[in-house]
């Protein structure tokens, strides 16, 4: 256990149906990441916080998809319209970054999505 | 695309040390290579990272030639648990850093 945690850890849903899912990172961390990880690839990311602030987004996070990290704690990655292309695993880590330092990510057990 | 290249699968036996290579010809002098591990159905779990020296912690070490275009990740005493795919990955360090981009890495398969 990291002290990431997501929910759910998984969500079955209908094509064009809206998900949400959460993600708590380890409380004294200032960035928070997203990624998308689909079967027999490797993690790809989406998005990014440093506290509250959304710097950078990945060309995959496509219009349907919206993050949010009020307050600069827990987060939330929502997709509107599902489609079968979303299914995947949605993860999440966090990391404690400090300017000039070199540092690692702590990732979550991801939410799992199937659209059916 | 990943920066990196690795191979596809490895075997080891139990008890035997791994060597996992990796090659980053086209690093830049300020990016880190990081090692990351993930087992069957879990998140990513960070290993080790390192910048021009060798480095060593409880999991495993790190040898980074000194031309730095290859790296190599040790398991001294690989166990049944160490099965896991092994992402070898170049990226900045804290600050302006953004997201680690992951290639296909290795499948490592430890053998009873």
């Amino acid at each position: 256990d990291t002290g990431v945690s997501q929910n759910p850890r998984h969500k079955i849903t209908k094509r064009g149906q809206n998900v949400t899912f959460r993600c708590d990172p380890i409380s004294e961390h200032n960035r928070l990441y997203w990624y998308r990880q689909t079967l027999g690839q490797g993690p790809e990311f989406l998005t990014y916080f440093q506290n509250e602030a959304q710097l950078e987004k990945s060309r995959l996070l496509s219009d349907r998809f919206s993050a949010e990290r009020p307050k600069g704690s827990f987060s939330t990655l929502e997709i509107q319209r599902t489609e079968q292309g979303d299914s995947a695993m949605y993860l999440c880590a966090s990391s404690l970054v400090v300017t000039g330092s070199s540092y690692e990510q702590y990732f979550g057990p991801g939410t799992r999505l199937t659209v059916t | 695309d990943a920066k990196t290249t690795q191979p596809p699968s490895m075997d080891c036996a139990e008890g035997r040390a791994a060597n996992l290579p990796c090659n980053h010809s086209t690093i830049s002098g300020n990016e880190y290579v990081y090692w990351y591990r993930q087992i069957h159905s879990q998140g990513p779990q960070y290993i080790i990272h390192g910048l021009k020296n060798n480095e060593t912690n409880e999991m495993a070490s790190l040898i980074i030639t000194e031309d730095r275009k290859s790296s190599t990740l040790i398991l001294p005493h690989a166990t049944l648990r160490d099965t896991a795919v092994y992402y070898c990955i170049v990226g900045y360090s804290g600050g302006g850093a953004d997201g680690l981009t992951f290639g296909k890495g290795t499948h490592l398969i430890i053998q009873p």
